[in-house]
């Protein structure tokens, strides 16, 4: 069973780079098993979709996101990333690393990290 | 691209039946699975249904999915419902492009 845990700052000011790392325990992110990928929410307003990304490295995007987002596999640690540039105040919120059932929510995602709070102020 | 629509809220008593739709924009409800989650507050979204209809192991029997291709939508019923089913759902989606998910309903048990 897998079990993630999101970490990076908690405040990034505006026109930076939101740096975000999912560390990955109970499994190898290099089985061919797993997609793995990010969903933030906004305070009070639901979920979106940032990415995801498979164990051979290939990469989905949400085309609202995708000039400013990279996600990346660090298999020698089991951890992969978010790095979402420019950022605004509207990327504030809380961003959660998810297991991808079968690739683009096609299965739903499952396991959810607790999530962490990101805020971007100056 | 699509869009879910859901309810922006829904309320009934404890014991009752309630049901939440999820209304496809454009593009077959039936051509993609569809997944829903309940996301008690301060806790990170749990998947109830997946592939429509299916639940995980843990969720009770209560829970149970649908989808209607003449109203291009799914729905997530609740049966017998106790308090604790007090939470905010949200239905998922995706087509070749994209993962969407629908703007949740918040479900008061009262």
């Amino acid at each position: 069973q897998l079990q993630l845990q999101e970490s990076g700052p908690g405040l990034v000011k505006p026109s930076e780079t939101l740096s975000l790392t999912c560390t990955v325990s109970g499994g190898s992110i290099s089985s061919s098993r797993y997609y793995l990928g990010w969903i933030r929410q906004p305070p009070g307003k639901g979920l979106e979709w940032i990415g995801t990304i498979y164990y051979s490295g290939s990469t989905y995007y949400n085309p609202s996101l995708k000039s400013r987002v990279t996600i990346s596999l660090d298999t020698s640690k089991n951890q992969f990333s978010l790095k979402l540039s420019s950022v605004t105040a509207a990327d504030t919120a809380v961003y959660y690393c998810v297991g991808d059932m079968g690739g683009f929510g096609e299965l739903g995602f499952d396991p959810w990290g607790q999530g962490t709070r990101v805020t971007v102020s100056s | 691209n699509f869009m879910l629509t859901q309810p922006h809220s829904v309320s009934e008593s404890p014991g009752k039946t309630v049901t939440i739709s999820c209304t496809r924009s454009s593009g077959s409800i039936a051509s993609n699975y569809v997944q829903w989650y309940q996301q008690r507050p301060g806790s990170s979204p749990t998947t109830v249904i997946y592939e429509d209809n299916q639940r995980p192991s843990g969720v009770p029997d209560r829970f149970s999915g649908s989808i209607d291709s003449s109203s291009n939508s799914a729905s997530l019923t609740i049966s017998g419902l106790k308090t604790e089913d007090e939470a905010d759902y949200y239905c998922q989606s995706y087509d070749s492009s994209s993962v969407v998910f629908g703007g949740g309903t918040k479900l008061t048990v009262l």
